[in-house]
């Protein structure tokens, strides 16, 4: 099946600072990509949907200038956490569509945030 | 707006057969989709139901009924391995393929 990888899985850092979160597809082409971010025993709320060579789309309530998204090739995107403070800690998650593909979105590992 | 709907917590026998209902209200439908998460995991897809009735994989089975705004998740011969989140989500766009997800049930299953 197609895979997705997140890089890194785990990372603490220090509030006022930028983190940038890697997603991957790695056996296949995906035009769209899709960020998410769940809570502790939540569910997952989408943040923006990511398409190649294009703006990232996204939703009501989450600060483009903040999470800023690229999305410059067809196997990788990238989640930056602008300026992060304690509050946007949390379990981000990315996943991918196949061009053409099916209705599954395949969903890569996730990275943990901790900001102090 | 989007809501979905699914209960919080389902506990079963291993070995027993559990239903995990879901019922939904969007602004446009195409599909109804079951992920599974276990703790610190990615989610992985289970189903996908865009017509009415019954879509079976091995253990699990999955069932729409778009007038109703329902579907549930059956899983059969439940193994301690199950014990994870489930997750119902709409596609609700049809060139679009964002899904809203429910806030998942939580499936114990016991000796």
């Amino acid at each position: 099946g197609a895979v997705v990888s997140q890089h890194p899985s785990w990372v603490i850092c220090k509030s006022g600072t930028s983190v940038k979160i890697e997603c991957r597809s790695l056996d296949f082409q995906a035009t769209t990509m899709f960020w998410y971010r769940q809570f502790p025993k939540q569910s997952l709320m989408l943040m923006a949907t990511s398409n190649e060579g294009s703006k990232a789309t996204y939703e009501q309530g989450v600060e483009k200038d903040k999470f800023l998204i690229n999305h410059a090739s067809l196997t990788l995107s990238t989640l930056t956490v602008t300026s992060a403070h304690p509050e946007d800690s949390s379990f981000y998650i990315c996943s991918a569509k196949l061009a053409g593909g099916l209705n599954e979105q395949f969903f890569g590992p996730g990275t943990r945030l901790t900001v102090l | 707006g989007q809501s979905l709907e699914q209960p919080s917590e389902v506990t079963a026998v291993e070995g027993a057969i559990v239903q995990i209902n879901c019922t939904y209200q969007t602004s446009g439908f195409y599909g109804l989709s079951w992920y599974q998460q276990h703790d610190g995991g990615a989610p992985t897809f289970l189903s996908y139901n865009a017509l009415d009735g019954l879509e079976e994989t091995g253990r699990f089975s999955s069932f729409l009924s778009r007038s109703d705004s329902y579907g549930y998740l059956l899983l059969q011969e439940l193994q301690m391995k199950d014990s994870a989140s489930y997750f119902c989500a709409v596609r609700s766009g049809a060139g679009s393929y964002q899904l809203t997800f429910g806030k998942g049930t939580k499936l114990s299953v016991i000796p």
